[in-house]
């Protein structure tokens, strides 16, 4: 029952590499999300989907592309990271009519 | 706008003691609420939602609309409750938004 699931669990970049982080739910659920958490701030949102082939802008999406080309799947990339993007990611989904997020263990990423 | 406010992003309390955790939120339409709970090395996870109106590991949380509060509150804190908390909105629809989150350490 694996749930949510995220890869890589962790991965050191320097400024201006590229990388993808994968999420994975076997759920069925409409609703994926991306959420940077860093102390202080909470968990803010980065993109989120609402279904297969869609992407939405969150609250902090500058820097960050995402796509949903399968419905169990939700990418999240850096095309060129910046030590501001050093933080937890957390991938999470939901199915349709309630608000109950299930997330993933988190990413952590650190730009150096 | 909508937001979700946790004034307090340090709590410390001793074991035994009543524990409250403070949320205030600003919606305009009819809010959801949500607590979620992240322990150490752990994954977020759902504690509470005001709609169930039930009691978690001794937890409860009251919606107060004229307050537009939904505080988590316990009688007696366990070590075991030392964690991350987070106050969560509903916006209908699609997105939840999240507080900054209070860290509750339970003192021996």
């Amino acid at each position: 029952n694996a749930g949510v699931t995220q890869t890589p669990k962790f991965r050191v970049l320097k400024t201006g590499q590229s990388m993808t982080l994968l999420c994975a739910q076997d759920m069925n659920h409409e609703y994926m999300y991306w959420y940077r958490q860093d102390p202080g701030m909470g968990l803010r949102l980065i993109h989120y989907s609402v279904g297969e082939g869609t992407t939405a802008k969150g609250e902090v999406p500058d820097g960050y592309n995402v796509s949903r080309l399968k419905k169990q799947n939700f990418l999240l990339g850096l095309e060129s990271a910046a030590p501001s993007q050093t933080s937890v990611y957390f991938c999470a989904s939901r199915p349709s009519g309630t608000g109950e997020l299930f997330f993933g263990e988190g990413s952590r990423l650190t730009v150096l | 706008a909508q937001r979700v406010t946790q004034p307090e992003k340090l709590l410390s309390v001793f074991k035994g003691a009543p524990v409250e955790l403070k949320c205030n939120y600003s919606y305009s339409g009819s809010p959801e609420l949500f607590w979620y709970v992240q322990y150490s090395r752990q994954r977020l996870q759902l504690l509470l939602r005001h709609i169930s109106r039930e009691s978690i590991k001794g937890f409860t949380a009251d919606l107060n609309k004229g307050e537009t509060s939904f505080h988590l509150k316990k009688p007696f804190a366990q070590e075991e409750d030392s964690a991350m908390y987070y106050c969560a909105l509903f916006q209908g629809a699609q997105k939840l938004v999240f507080g900054q989150g209070t860290r509750l350490t339970i003192n021996p």
